[in-house]
């Protein structure tokens, strides 16, 4: 059974970077048929798509949030990888790992609360 | 892109049926054939229930079923059971491999 697992830092300074990494066991990351993404939920609030990366690299950002991510991929690891910079308390968050399947996400990391303060 | 419009709540009996709407726009909802919705329950991790519109993930109940007409796709859960209270969020494909979320619609078993 897929399994993916979010991990990183639960607190980050405002103006600061936020890192998190997705690691993917009981499949294949490197499977031509998906992709791999971001997708958060600020406390009380709907969901909101980040980015989703291919194990080949090629990337694709949410247009409002593209400035301060980057989303990367380690094939060797089976972890992908989420950076997002110039972070604000409207980036605090629970943060999840999820699998593309085509245009839905079919399996989901059980995600990580992150929160951006001083 | 803005998130995709579902009213905030919605609610039944038991066995009653219940459906949620989603609204978008030619360039999300009513340009593709992907739109799926999700079901959170709370402090949990989204579930898909309908994917490419109409399609159900194996194990999910034919309780549950999705259609789209123009910018509007809707979910329907017939036969409401008490689990079936939760949160619900549509998702559609926006171009170019972006995607864009609805509001969410919270769902009460009376």
């Amino acid at each position: 059974q897929l399994q993916l697992q979010e991990s990183g830092p639960g607190l980050v300074k405002p103006s600061e970077t936020l890192s998190l990494t997705c690691t993917v066991s009981g499949g294949s990351i490197s499977s031509t048929a998906y992709y791999w993404g971001w997708i958060r939920q600020p406390p009380e609030k709907g969901l909101e798509w980040i980015g989703s990366i291919y194990y080949s690299g090629s990337t694709y950002y949410n247009p409002s949030l593209k400035s301060r991510v980057t989303i990367s991929v380690d094939t060797s690891k089976s972890q992908f990888s989420l950076k997002l910079s110039s972070v604000t308390a409207a980036d605090t968050a629970v943060y999840y790992c999820a699998r593309q399947d085509g245009f839905d996400w079919s399996y989901w990391g059980q995600g990580t609360l992150v929160t951006v303060s001083s | 892109q803005s998130a995709l419009t579902q009213p905030p709540s919605a609610s039944g009996s038991p066995g009653q049926s219940v459906t949620i709407s989603c609204t978008g726009t030619s360039s999300d909802v009513g340009g593709y054939k992907y739109v799926s919705w999700y079901q959170q329950h709370p402090g949990k991790a989204p579930k898909v229930m309908i994917y490419e519109v109409s399609k159900r993930p194996s194990g999910v109940p034919d309780r549950f079923s999705g259609s789209k007409s123009g910018n509007t796709a809707s979910l329907t859960v017939s036969g409401l059971q008490a689990e079936d209270e939760a949160d619900y969020y549509c998702s559609s494909h926006a171009g170019s491999n972006n995607f864009v979320f609805g509001t969410g619609t919270k769902v009460t078993v009376l």
